[in-house]
Formats: C-alpha cells, structure tokens, sequence
C-alpha cells in the first residue's frame, strides 16, 4: 500500500447508528487530517493532530469523535449524525504541520446519513 | 472573513489552447498559496505551491502570484482532454491549519 489510504470508501447509515471512517497513511508523515467537502462548498478543515496529538478542531460537533493512536493511523468515529452530515470526509497528512498546504488526500470516504 | 474567491466555470477549452484559472483572496497577510487538482469522483492533489511574487512554472503549468493585486493564477498549457478536472486554489494566512482556506474551484473542461 502507498500514499494514503481511507477504508471504506462508501458508507450509509441511519442518525441512530455507530460507524468508524479509518485512514492509514504510509508515507512517514506525522500531521493527520480530517477534511469535509460537501457539494458547491469549500474544502472544510475538522481536526488536526500532529505527532498523534490533536492540535486544532475545527469547532466540529461532538457527534464526531477522533482518534490518533499513531502518526499513522487516523479514525473518526460517527454517531447520531444528521442528513447534512452527508458529504465526502477526506484524510490528508503532511509531513508536519509546517508544511501547511503541502497535503496529501486519501480517496475519501462518502458518507451518506439517511 | 478570510476567503478565496474562484469562478465555478465551468471553464471549457480546446485541446492545444492555454487554459487560465484564477483566483482571489481577501487577506493581505496570506503568505502562500496552492493548487490542487481534483478528478470528478477522486480526492484533491497538490500540483503547484507559490510563495513568492512573479511566476513559478512546473512543466506544463505556471502559476502566478501577484500580492499587490491579491491575485492567484495557474495557467495550463497545452491543454490536453486529461487535464478536465475541477482546480482547487488555497491560500495560508499563517498560524494554525484553519487558516489554510480553500476556494470551491473552478471546474475545467478540455474539448477534443
């Protein structure tokens, strides 16, 4: 596996259901993201974490949760979401958080909240 | 408010022409800037950063920056059908990951 990698890549569930959006990046980087894009809007940053520490949320709500347990791995766990929540949820990492801009995306993983 | 302004398009030339993406922001303190690029159906990927005034060019691509003017380009020559995608322009304004603001990018399309 290369470059960064986000399982799965579609996902559907209802406002009442737990789910878990994964990300695995194998290129040595130590800043993790968690990016929103929803359609006609701009890319949205949600969380940080910089050598597994979360350095900034976004003002994300509460019914999305992260979790670091490496420079690696990057989780965001999802529950009791709303239909506007639907979007595509992307996972980048930098080499550090110096290198502001110089991100790489995984594939995404597209959300769907019924 | 710090933004960055794109026209959505879509932008649409003919394979061989120069095709001229721009881009706006609002804050004079913004210190660098990015292009990505981003296939219908993919996620975004880093083609071309800029930090200083004048012209930086990469192959095929040129972007230019002009901080008096608050203004972002990326020109793409020789455009080919392969280069239709959506071209996502960031500015930095320095200090946390939040202030690396993206546009809604400009949807480019390459005629055959």
């Amino acid at each position: 596996e290369t470059g960064v990698t986000q399982t799965p890549r579609h996902l559907v569930m209802g406002m009442t259901n737990k789910k878990s959006l994964k990300c695995e990046q194998h290129l040595g980087h130590n800043a993790m993201y968690w990016y929103k894009q929803s359609a006609k809007k701009p890319l949205e940053l949600m969380f940080v974490y910089n050598f597994k520490e979360q350095t900034e949320n976004n003002s994300v709500p509460s019914r999305f949760s992260p979790e670091c347990p490496n420079s690696s791995h990057l989780f965001l766990h999802l529950h009791t979401l709303q239909p506007e929540d639907s979007a595509l949820y992307l996972c980048a990492s930098s080499r550090g958080t110096g290198y502001t801009g110089e991100l790489f995306f995984g594939e995404g993983s597209r959300l769907t909240v019924l | 408010q710090k933004e960055v302004e794109q026209n959505s398009g879509p932008l649409s030339v003919p394979e061989g022409a120069i095709a001229s993406l721009n881009c706006t922001y609002s804050d004079r303190g913004s210190q660098s800037f990015f292009w990505y690029r981003q296939y219908s159906g993919k996620s975004p990927e880093l083609i071309m950063s800029i930090y200083s005034n004048g012209d930086k060019e990469d192959g095929r691509f040129t972007a230019q920056l002009n901080k008096a003017s608050q203004y972002v380009s990326l020109l793409i020559r020789d455009s080919q059908p392969s280069d239709s995608a959506t071209y996502l322009c960031a500015a930095f304004y320095g200090g946390s990951q939040g202030n690396l603001i993206f546009g809604k990018g400009t949807k480019l399309s390459v005629k055959p």
